[in-house]
């Protein structure tokens, strides 16, 4: 079975702080697709960052990166200059296809203080 | 915004009433997905449509049924709705290739 497992359920950072969030996964897949979703208290799931196995070089969308290692199964979230808007859940999800069903953690819920 | 638009985004609703939640987009793309997402969970997958009148079973499908007759609205159906549904459904759309977009969700509350 593919899964997803996030095993940090809460963190905190301070503002300009940075903080990293964890998440390995279970496939027998080669090739896959992974993302992190930030859910803020809107409740509106908003894709931060996608990352295909293929490529080994590590996402990066401005002050979010992802460190993935692909033999350890692991995909963590790096959040650098920590702001308080990014105080939200966050989701790592897996899929075998771009266009497949996600499989999803059970998040981590930031808190990012003044 | 991706184009998706969930209705009703807040219902109450009593055990044993049929519940329908609707989910519309704009965008014309051919993958569709219904997820309820509940504490300690995550959000899991409850149907899914890859064209019109082509659907499948998610993870959690039992007690939820689904229909897809155009290509830009998908209907989950609780057919008997039950305290165990209360929850936060979300539609999902995805184009070819590329990652899935959600709605805003719909909080469900069976009393």
């Amino acid at each position: 079975a593919q899964t997803v497992t996030q095993s940090q359920p809460e963190m905190s950072v301070q503002e300009a702080e940075t903080v990293t969030l964890s998440c390995t996964y279970d496939t027998s897949e080669s090739n896959y697709y992974l993302f992190w979703y930030k859910q803020p208290p809107s409740r509106q799931m908003i894709l931060v960052i996608r990352q295909e196995a293929y490529k080994q070089q590590n996402a990066t969308e401005n002050r979010f990166s992802v460190n993935f290692q692909k033999a350890a199964k692991s995909f963590s979230l790096k959040i650098s200059d920590s702001q308080l808007g990014d105080t939200a859940m966050y989701f790592c999800a897996f899929t075998p296809r771009a266009t497949d069903k996600l499989i999803f953690g059970t998040g981590t819920r930031l808190q990012v203080f003044p | 915004d991706a184009g998706i638009t969930q209705s009703p985004r807040h219902k109450v609703t009593e055990t044993g009433t049929p519940v329908t939640l609707r989910c519309h987009q704009t965008e014309n793309h051919r993958y569709m997905y219904w997820y309820r997402q509940d504490p300690g969970h995550g959000l899991r997958l409850i149907h899914y449509s890859y064209g019109v009148k082509d659907t499948d079973k998610g993870e959690v499908s039992d007690g939820y049924s689904v229909s897809r007759s155009k290509t830009e609205d998908f209907l989950l159906t609780l057919e008997s709705a039950t305290s165990s549904q209360t929850s936060v459904y979300f539609c999902a759309i995805s184009p070819q290739d590329t990652e899935a977009f959600f709605g805003q969700g719909t909080r469900l509350t069976v009393v």
